[in-house]
């Protein structure tokens, strides 16, 4: 089936640690996203892609990294610099120049630092 | 003050209810909004679209945009169990690009 796939569903990381959540897409999407989603504020963007080896940073960039080396994979690096990163990770695609109704989002990760 | 204001609930209303749904915001130039429904601990998905002002109808979904008051609006009607879920309110200047100010979510419980 097409779709976007995120892994693991659950993820525990150890102060200090770098760890990095998978995204997958076989759905053909130039565009690819990752928000973050806390408790009481909504999803918020961290990076975006519109193709293959450029992204941008999105509203709350600090302390992550992607890259896209790939059109299917968009993989988010969360980096030790990281202060506050529990959180529900969402990654989203849609056609490059689609509009808005076009994105759809995967399952999501949850991250926990432990 | 956020750009976006959603009352997170929870909002508790028996099977069979009207509920109405929420956001105030306030940046004029917002002329695209959605509203997305998310399941616990799954992705949103999309649920209505609405151009500027105006309302929209879809089956028991009905959205409501008053520009000049910079308020949104959804309404569900006879509501079932199933609608249980968090409902998201997002906008956008653009019609492009995705770049969406979510609100924070209202959970919403239909009990049987």
């Amino acid at each position: 089936d097409g779709g976007i796939t995120q892994s693991p569903k659950y993820l525990f990381r150890k102060e200090g640690q770098n760890v990095t959540l998978s995204c997958e897409q076989n759905l053909n999407h130039d565009a690819m996203y990752w928000y973050r989603q806390d408790p009481g504020q909504g999803l918020r963007l961290i990076y975006y892609s519109q193709i293959v080896n450029d992204f941008q940073k999105g509203d709350i960039a600090e302390g992550y990294s992607v890259s896209r080396e790939k059109k299917e994979s968009f993989p988010l690096t969360v980096t030790s610099a990281q202060k506050n990163p529990t959180a529900f990770y969402l990654c989203a695609s849609s056609i490059r120049g689609a509009p808005n109704t076009e994105a759809f989002f995967g399952q999501g990760t949850r991250l926990t630092v432990v | 003050q956020k750009e976006v204001e959603q009352d997170p609930g929870p909002l508790s209303v028996p099977e069979g209810a009207i509920v109405s749904l929420n956001c105030t915001y306030s940046n004029s130039a917002f002329q695209y909004f959605m509203w997305y429904r998310q399941y616990s601990r799954k992705g949103p998905e999309l649920l209505m679209y609405t151009y500027s002002s105006g309302n929209k109808e879809d089956g028991r979904f009905t959205a409501q945009v008053d520009k000049s008051s910079k308020y949104i609006s959804l309404f569900i009607r006879d509501s079932q169990p199933s609608d249980s879920a968090t409902y998201l309110c997002a906008m956008t200047e653009e019609e492009y690009g995705n770049k969406l100010v979510f609100g924070a979510g209202t959970i919403l419980r239909v009990k049987s």
